[in-house]
């Protein structure tokens, strides 16, 4: 069974860029779509990258995502970071028959 | 815009029963698959159900006890959870489901708030 591992935290500066890592156990990352979402404080999840590397309408290009199939992982990139950038950010994907979702990192931007 | 509401949360004793309900509105319901996504307190997100015209898969840890309906009337998923556990304790989202054709393509692209399940004595 597919599983996803995230770093737990991970805290940069505003104006920086951070990347957080999504880590497939077994099989591989890419033979799937990864999509990675946000969740602020008391609030459901919005999609902030789908599909390996799309964005939504409305997330700003600040956001992007990768995929390396040579470390079986894909990435999260948020560059000019803002304090409104603070939250928990999780990778998802998918197999056989499940949808799962790595553990989580909570972003802190100070 | 796409709203999700969930309802139907509360206290329920173990091995009791609740079913959850998700109202949308903003697109046209039967054209998009539905699932269940839970957060138990301070934990990560656990996929629950998805549910297409043609099947519903669930996750190891609820199948036989939760099942998934839809009414297209109503604009509505429900999620009916039955012999409920103190690990089943969580805020249940509601999410519409999108991709491209395959399984492995869908993702889920709006949620709702989540509506909170306690299991405790």
């Amino acid at each position: 069974n597919l599983v996803l591992t995230q770093p737990h935290s991970v805290s940069e500066s505003p104006g920086k860029t951070v990347t957080i890592s999504c880590t497939g156990s077994s099989g591989t990352v890419a033979s799937n779509y990864v999509q990675w979402y946000q969740q602020r404080p008391g609030s459901g999840p919005t999609t902030v990258i789908y599909h390996d590397d799309h964005r939504p309408s409305g997330v700003p290009d600040r956001f992007s995502g990768s995929i390396d199939r040579s470390s079986n992982s894909a990435s999260l990139t948020i560059s000019g970071l803002r304090t409104e950038d603070e939250a928990n950010y999780y990778c998802q994907s998918y197999d056989a028959g499940k949808w799962v979702f790595g553990g989580g990192t909570k972003l802190t931007v100070l | 815009q796409v709203l999700l509401v969930e309802s139907g949360g509360g206290l329920v004793k173990p091995g009791g029963s609740l079913r959850l309900s998700c109202t949308a509105s903003g697109f046209t319901f039967g054209d998009y698959y539905m699932s269940w996504i839970r957060q138990a307190p301070g934990k990560g997100l656990e996929w629950v159900s998805y549910t297409s015209s043609s099947a519903t898969y669930y996750a190891d840890s609820v199948k036989g006890r939760f099942t998934v309906s839809r009414d297209s009337a109503q604009n509505s998923v429900y999620l009916q959870m039955n012999t409920l556990r103190a690990e089943d304790t969580a805020t249940y989202y509601c999410a519409r489901s999108t991709g491209n054709g395959y399984l492995g393509g869908f993702y889920f692209d709006f949620w709702g708030q989540g509506t909170l399940v306690t299991v405790s004595s």
